[in-house]
């Protein structure tokens, strides 16, 4: 079965430093895609970055990375540069089955990350 | 650009209550889903839906009912409220079902109590 780790409840970073949140996963299926989503305080959930398990490369997205290596099924956000406001709840995501397939996700329990002055 | 759009964003109901959560989209998407999210569990889908007049169960659909008659609406039904069921519920929506790197559109969420 699909599973999503996030082994990391909490984190803490200092302002301008760059930080890595864990996130493995487990699936039989050749094709699936990871997805990353920020909750702040307020609720909300915001889209962060996306890497398919065909793509050669590992994506970026402004200040963030996903670290994909495939053989050890990881999927970790790179946040460079860390601003206070990053300071929220992060979540690792995994859409079952194919492309063209639903948008069923997977979620994983989530990182706090808080970052310090 | 409203996007997706949930109410009530905070109800309380009694145990045996009925209540329906609507969500409503603008972005002509055909995927619309329902999430329930529960602390220390992440979020986990309850039902979704991949296009008007088709609804399919997710991980945990056991007391909620959906239907999907336009492509716009999405309400997410109660049918007889339970304490298990307080949580915060996001609606959720994207343009293509499975398209690549087609991220989830969540609404604000719907915090709801069940006494």
């Amino acid at each position: 079965a699909q599973k999503i780790t996030q082994t990391q409840p909490g984190m803490f970073v200092q302002e301008k430093e760059a930080v890595t949140l864990d996130c493995t996963y487990d699936t039989s299926d050749p094709s699936y895609g990871l997805f990353w989503y920020k909750q702040p305080s307020s609720g909300e959930m915001i889209f962060l970055i996306y890497q398919g398990s065909y793509d050669q490369q590992n994506a970026t997205e402004g200040r963030y990375s996903l670290n994909f290596q495939k053989a050890r099924k990881s999927a970790n956000l790179v946040i460079s540069a860390s601003q206070l406001g990053d300071s929220a709840m992060y979540f690792c995501a995994m859409r079952e089955g194919p492309e063209g397939g639903t948008d069923k996700l997977i979620f994983g329990t989530g990182t706090r990350l808080q970052v310090f002055p | 650009n409203a996007g997706v759009t949930q109410t009530p964003k905070f109800q309380v109901l009694k145990t045996g209550q009925s209540m329906t959560l609507q969500c409503a989209q603008d972005m002509n998407h055909e995927y619309m889903s329902w999430y329930r999210q529960d602390p220390g569990m992440g979020l986990r889908l309850i039902h979704y839906s991949v296009g008007a007049g088709i609804t399919d169960q997710g991980e945990v659909p056991n007391g909620y009912n959906v239907s999907r008659s336009t492509t716009e609406d999405f309400p997410l039904r109660l049918l007889s409220a339970a304490p298990s069921q307080t949580s915060v519920y996001f609606c959720a929506s994207s343009y293509e079902s499975g398209r690549a790197g087609g991220e989830l559109f969540f609404g604000e969420g719907s915090r709801l109590t069940v006494l």
